[in-house]
């Protein structure tokens, strides 16, 4: 089975410009969940989608959001992009049997 | 307070020896789940082992195995016979039943394998 696909995998955005990130899962898995990495606060829980409906969602303001598709593909939005935004961001997909989520490869975002 | 406490920033360990890495966790859910996830400079994060909280066996897949202690909250990954490929960052991170699926996770051990 392919894994996790993200892409794109780099993007470089300036203060105040939106972004789309964009997640396929694996074939099969139901359970897309999105993670932000950054040095200073390391590995932070986003959202968790599930046949198109956000299931859990973390501690973060509504600049960020998401949606998924009927296909399970997913995407992540992020609005007037500040500096403190610039990391990487993680999409898992999620076994429900086994209870794993296996991640992709990641997008970094730098914003200027 | 941490969830999830990794107590060691870096490791060091010559090739084919074993390496203890250690992580301790908070919780009153009754039922988690426990992973330990690799993470390479590439970024990617690769999924090594679970084990669930009622399990009564520690977990193992190949040369990982995972030395949970419930009483003692702590779940620390053993890798055997390292290889120069097990040079990256380590995360352990918990799922708890209450919580959804969200995964809270440490900060991470950076372990380097030498020749």
């Amino acid at each position: 089975k392919a894994g996790v696909t993200q892409t794109p995998r780099y993007l470089i955005k300036t203060r105040g410009q939106q972004v789309t990130l964009s997640c396929s899962p694996i074939s099969g898995h139901r359970s897309v969940s999105w993670y932000q990495q950054t040095p200073g606060q390391g590995l932070q829980f986003l959202f968790e989608y599930f046949s198109e409906t956000q299931r859990n969602k973390g501690n973060f303001p509504g600049r960020f959001s998401g949606r998924q598709f009927s296909n399970s593909r997913s995407e992540m939005n992020v609005s007037t992009l500040e500096l403190g935004d610039s990391a990487l961001y993680l999409c898992a997909s999620r076994e429900v049997v086994t209870d794993t989520q296996y991640f992709g490869p990641g997008t970094r975002l730098t914003v200027l | 307070a941490q969830k999830i406490t990794q107590t060691q920033p870096g490791m060091f360990v010559q090739e084919k020896e074993a390496v203890t890495l250690d992580c301790t966790y908070d919780t009153s859910d009754p039922s988690y789940g426990l992973f330990w996830y690799k993470q390479p400079s590439s970024g990617e994060m690769i999924f090594l082992i679970y084990q669930g909280s009622y399990d009564q066996q520690n977990a193992t897949e190949g040369r990982y195995s995972l030395n949970f202690q419930k009483a003692r909250k702590s779940a620390n990954l053993v890798i055997s016979a390292s290889q120069l490929g097990d040079s990256a960052m380590y995360f352990c991170a918990m799922r708890e039943d209450q919580a959804g699926t969200a995964l809270i996770f440490g900060k991470g051990t950076t372990l380097s394998v030498s020749s």
